[in-house]
């Protein structure tokens, strides 16, 4: 069983309003990444880090930052939230090597409302 | 841009059917495939990954690939309805981004 572990799991919260998402894991991961994705509909990328110190955006434009100060934690902050952003957000990571180690572990998500 | 395409669904087979799922991606130099399962609400797990031309069997799942038809493919032999649920395939270039199909949805009838 994967052990990579998102908070909150739910979270309601005012337009305006400025949030974090935390995600860790304890497996010593190198990759780690931030999905998007509305009920039935499929993931989007929209953040992720190769290591410490490494971020990248991803396919989705999104108005979310991300840090990676240390390994094993990759928190996503919106510094004003809207209903737009409205959506269950994953977090994920995966072993640093060849394409065969890139099997992604997901945390259990965070659905975030925006009212 | 490399895509990963698949159709959307739902299939919906009976229970005891074998389930075909589809899967094309668009780059050549593409390495590793991976199939995972999302049920409704939850984050997808991994149910197979499959690196060279052939098939890979694991219980009552089967990945085939062939990469000279850059398809691939999971077979799930007697379908229970426990397998319904979304099915993401992945695809990874040179331990670079893996990138994800849209799902195909499957239903299992009881």
């Amino acid at each position: 069983e994967a052990d990579i572990y998102q908070t909150p799991r739910y979270l309601v919260i005012g337009t305006g309003k400025k949030i974090t998402l935390e995600c860790s894991q304890t497996m010593g991961h190198d990759k780690m990444y931030w999905y998007q994705q509305d009920p039935g509909m499929e993931l989007h990328l929209i953040h992720y880090s190769y290591g410490v110190n490494s971020t990248e955006k991803g396919d989705l434009s999104s108005e979310s930052t991300v840090s990676r100060i240390r390994t094993e934690h990759f928190p996503l902050t919106l510094e004003s939230a809207r209903p737009s952003h409205t959506s269950q957000y994953l977090c994920a990571s995966s072993e640093q090597g060849p394409s065969w180690a890139d099997t992604q572990y997901f945390g259990p998500g965070t659905r975030l409302t925006v009212l | 841009q490399k895509e990963v395409e698949q159709n959307s669904g739902p299939l919906s087979v009976p229970e005891g059917a074998i389930a075909s799922l589809n899967c094309t991606y668009s780059d050549r130099g593409s390495q590793s495939f991976f199939w995972y399962r999302q049920y409704s609400g939850k984050s997808p797990e991994l149910i197979m990954s499959i690196y060279s031309n052939g098939d890979k069997e694991d219980g009552r799942f089967t990945a085939q690939l062939n990469k000279a038809s850059q398809y691939v493919s999971l077979l799930i032999r007697d379908s229970q309805p426990s397998d319904s649920a979304t099915y993401l395939c992945a695809v990874n270039w040179l331990g670079f981004k893996t990138i994800f199909g849209a799902g195909t949805r499957l239903f299992v009838k009881a």
